[in-house]
């Protein structure tokens, strides 16, 4: 059975910190996929990143980054000198290579910047 | 337009009223997904078209719910003699391909309300 933990309900950050949201999943199938999408205020699903199972190497973007490790089957992400727009929930989220494909959610992580 | 969109953005339904939610997806997308999300958690999958073919609706909760995509693009879901559980967002979704191998396009939700 496939699954998702965000164990992170929220977090608050003064600007200007580096915050980490954390992400644990689980699932049988070798071949996956996992997400990391924002949903601000406005309610739109914000997609960020995509990572394969066979792709460990971390990944850079601007002021976010993402470290996938398949020895603890965590991808885990890291926004750098976090500013107020920032502020959102951030979900991850698994698809298992077959099936429908469809999207497994985390809970969610309530990010805070405090200016 | 270039996104997905749904409509209507906000629904109030009394109790035991019908309900019929619209989709739009990007134009060209094969794959479409229906989500649920109640307050305060991630969306939760509830049925899957790729084309007109609705190839997984294991995620729709009761035979009260019903999802259509005649022609292969615009999807209605409906729910029928609406229960108070009902309320929630719901989440439109499309994707070029396959979706584990590329990203979901979310539209904005319908906030469904039912009193």
């Amino acid at each position: 059975a496939q699954k998702v933990t965000q164990a992170q309900t929220e977090i608050s950050v003064v600007e200007k910190e580096d915050v980490t949201l954390d992400c644990v999943y689980e699932t049988r199938d070798t071949t996956y996929y996992l997400f990391w999408y924002k949903q601000p205020p406005s309610g739109e699903l914000v997609f960020l990143i995509r990572r394969n199972s066979f792709d460990e190497q971390n990944e850079i973007s601007g002021r976010y980054s993402w470290n996938f490790q398949k020895s603890t089957s965590s991808f885990n992400f890291t926004i750098t000198a976090s500013q107020v727009v920032d502020s959102a929930v951030y979900f991850c989220a698994l698809s298992e290579g077959t099936g429908a494909n469809n999207l497994f959610f985390g809970t969610g992580t309530r990010l805070t910047v405090i200016p | 337009g270039a996104g997905v969109s749904q409509s209507p953005r906000y629904k109030v339904a009394k109790r035991g009223q019908d309900v019929a939610l619209r989709c739009d997806p990007i134009s060209g997308h094969v794959s479409l997904f229906w989500y649920q999300q109640a307050l305060g958690q991630g969306p939760e999958f509830l049925t899957y078209f790729q084309n007109e073919a609705q190839l997984d609706k294991s995620g729709l909760p009761s035979d009260r719910f019903f999802a259509e995509r005649p022609e292969g693009s615009v999807s209605t879901l409906k729910i029928q003699r609406t229960q108070q559980e009902d309320s929630a967002v719901y989440l439109c979704a499309s994707s070029s391909r396959l979706a584990g191998y590329n990203e979901q396009f979310f539209g904005p939700g319908t906030r469904l309300t039912v009193l």
